[in-house]
């Protein structure tokens, strides 16, 4: 079956502006992940969902970063006003549930911040 | 607080020879690990985890590692590595709300 599919797979932006990455769970996971891999930071928690509500928003590292979930399904996250540190690969991925369920990733999107 | 130490960036090895890559983790909970791979461009995939039970677990191509609780630790090991294992390994630990915290990842560079 499918996989946790993320677009655009790159995107080039210009400081300042606003950036939308969307992440497709595999069909039938509740549970949703956002992570980021920078050189500098590793592998990093950005925030979690669980059916459309976000438990756990604590990874995000500033309020120019959010992020929503809508039909239990479809997720994007957005940033506002893109910074150079925030060049990074943004990963997605998505489980039955939380817990001990494995989390799928998904391919990424590589944000590229000139 | 939970946290995971990969000590080492890089680990350069022969083909056929053995090598481990070594994760130490802390926890004053439930404890829950992962090795994940990520090979060159390509996405992130599970190689195995332990959860409970034996303290040693295998992965299908031939890796394995074991939990030692004594030694809060979780090294991946292998007896035998092939060009195809060269790749960026993760061990992780799941956290009580759910996410995953990682470590900084290992390169595993095996040449011929």
């Amino acid at each position: 079956g499918a996989g946790v599919s993320q677009s655009p797979s790159n995107k080039v932006t210009e400081k300042g502006k606003d950036v939308e990455l969307r992440c497709d769970p595999i069909s039938g996971h509740t549970a949703l992940y956002w992570y980021r891999q920078s050189l500098g930071q590793g592998l990093e928690f950005l925030i979690y969902f669980q059916g459309n509500s976000a438990p756990d928003k604590s990874g995000l590292p500033s309020d120019r970063f959010s992020a929503e979930r809508t039909g239990g399904s479809v997720s994007t996250l957005t940033i506002q006003r893109t910074q150079q540190e925030d060049s990074a690969v943004y990963l997605c991925a998505s489980s039955f549930g939380t817990g001990t369920y494995e989390q799928y990733f998904g391919p990424g999107t590589r944000l590229t911040v000139t | 607080a939970q946290s995971v130490t990969q000590l080492d960036s890089q680990v350069p090895v022969f083909e056929e020879a053995p090598v481990e890559l070594r994760c130490n983790y802390s926890s004053s909970v439930s404890v829950y690990l992962f090795w994940y791979v990520q090979y060159p461009n390509q996405g992130l995939q599970l190689l195995l985890k332990y959860l409970s039970g034996s303290t040693l677990v295998e992965s299908i191509n031939g890796f394995e590692a074991e939990f030692n609780k004594s030694q809060t630790s979780f090294h991946l090991r292998k007896p035998s590595v092939h060009i195809s294992d060269t790749a960026e390994y993760f061990c992780a630990v799941l956290s009580n709300t759910g996410k995953l915290i990682f470590g900084q990842g290992t390169t595993l560079q095996v040449k011929p």
